[in-house]
């Protein structure tokens, strides 16, 4: 199985500030044939389900704001908030779709300073 | 829109199983793979495994062989999960998710159920 790791556990950000949480893989998800990345990146907010907020690495879901963005190819990506606001209080998961059997990184949580 | 409606949830005693239902609308259910992910209550998310209703193809993570079976109803686009052999650490909630890219490749999830919370207690 590929293992996702992230970094940090946690991260307090005040708002209108930029977060950033990086997701490592233990092997490549870039698949060189189509040059596309197989990593989404989830939202989850307490007692909801997860909500896909970036998929192929860097492309946002339909109605997602564009203060979020996705970064990063291979083995390393980045989620950014690019100006946090009190509704993006939250777990954020990334998991890779490469390989048959998908994997989730454990988590970033998100809080307001 | 696209909705995923699970039952609900369940008490169950060790060593029996659980099955829970997820009733999709919405979308071509023939399109699309459906996946299980289950998350104990604090901590973070474990796929579990998924099906491809349009080839009647199922896919299990390792860790679950033997013990777990996914299964579709194309005509009430309904989706099952099975576990058997209960434990206490299965007490967890489990969510059922449409896989957008599923028919071609396991992919990323994009409508989710509201999860189901089963407990295994004695």
């Amino acid at each position: 199985d590929i293992e996702m790791t992230q970094s940090p556990d946690s991260l307090t950000v005040s708002l209108g500030e930029r977060a950033t949480i990086n997701c490592k893989s233990s092997q490549s998800v870039l698949l060189s044939s189509n040059r596309k990345n197989y990593l989404a990146w989830y939202q989850q907010k307490p007692g909801q389900p997860p909500k896909l907020l970036i998929f192929w690495a860097s492309m946002r879901e339909s109605g997602v704001p564009d203060r979020f963005s996705g970064s990063g190819s291979g083995t390393d990506f980045a989620l950014t908030i690019s100006s946090l606001q009190a509704e993006d209080v939250a777990v954020y998961y990334c998991q890779q779709y490469y390989s048959d059997f998908p994997t989730f990184g454990p988590g970033t949580r998100v809080e307001i300073k | 829109q696209v909705q995923l409606v699970q039952s609900g949830a369940e008490v169950k005693k060790p060593g029996s199983s659980v099955r829970i239902s997820c009733k999709t609308s919405g979308g071509t259910f023939t399109s699309f793979g459906f996946v299980w992910v289950r998350q104990v209550p604090g901590q973070g998310l474990e796929w579990m495994g998924g099906i491809v209703p349009v080839y009647g193809t199922s896919k299990y993570a390792q860790r679950f062989q033997g013990r777990l079976t996914i299964s579709a109803d194309e005509s009430t686009t309904t989706v099952y999960m099975e576990l058997s052999s209960l434990r206490p650490d299965d007490t967890a909630f489990y969510y059922c998710a449409r896989d957008y890219y599923g028919v071609v490749h396991p992919g990323y999830f994009d409508h989710w159920g509201p999860g189901t919370l089963v407990s295994v207690t004695s």
